[in-house]
């Protein structure tokens, strides 16, 4: 079973305007989360993380939100860019172990 | 020079054939990881490595081994390749339970 989830493959989203990229888990065990970007021939790298003791972590134009209570963080990019478009991958850890969830591809329309 | 590399970088190989990936690292992390990523399944954990001494099957471990042969280095070998490992194959490292460090990706079809 697929312990992180991402239920959208794709958005569009105007350049200037906010992407919301969205992430569910199902395991309580899990106390800390990070999102990476991945663009096409290269590996995924790292974005932003969250630690569980947290709501809340911005960074520039990138922010993550965690939910606990509802098991689900978001990445809000504003203002989405040409550049940004790639495909951002959420990803969730225990003591040892990193799960990814299977991806959104975003694209950022000029 | 990149921090992760990952040789080779594509590899087409037959059935029942002896493969291995290898990966290097200079970041210096204790830390290694192998992945595998297919389409709408995203990443997948292989093997995982704390230290020399450590190693650790991650969720997908059937059909492969891993060797640590030094801090640096991570190798992935597959015994006996067979179709559904055509993937693409990464290796990441980290410091601790920080972010990881990925590799440029290997990938691999097994015809």
């Amino acid at each position: 079973d697929q312990q992180v989830k991402q239920n959208s493959p794709s958005l569009s989203v105007q350049e200037g305007r906010i992407s919301i990229l969205n992430c569910d888990y199902t395991n309580s065990m899990f106390d800390y989360f990070l999102w990476y970007k991945k663009y096409p021939a290269e590996g995924p790298t790292f974005l932003i993380s969250i630690s569980s003791i947290k709501d809340k972590n911005e960074d520039g134009r990138f922010t993550v939100f965690l939910n606990k209570s509802a098991k689900h963080l978001s990445l809000h990019i504003v203002p989405s860019q040409p550049g940004d478009s790639a495909v951002y991958f959420c990803a969730a850890s225990d003591r040892n172990q990193f799960y990814f969830g299977t991806g959104t591809s975003l694209t950022v329309i000029p | 020079d990149a921090d992760v590399t990952q040789t080779p970088r594509n590899r087409i190989t037959k059935t029942g054939k002896r493969i291995m990936l290898e990966c290097s690292q200079t970041k210096g992390h204790d830390r290694m990881y192998w992945y595998r990523q297919d389409p709408g399944l995203g990443l997948r954990l292989i093997y995982y490595s704390f230290d020399v001494k450590d190693i650790n099957k991650g969720e997908i471990s059937d059909g492969y081994s891993v060797s640590r042969q030094a801090q640096a280095k991570f190798s992935l070998s597959l015994e006996s390749a067979i179709p559904n490992q055509t993937a693409l194959y990464f290796c990441a490292t980290s410091d601790h339970r920080a972010a990881q460090y990925f590799g440029p990706g290997t990938r691999l079809t097994v015809t």
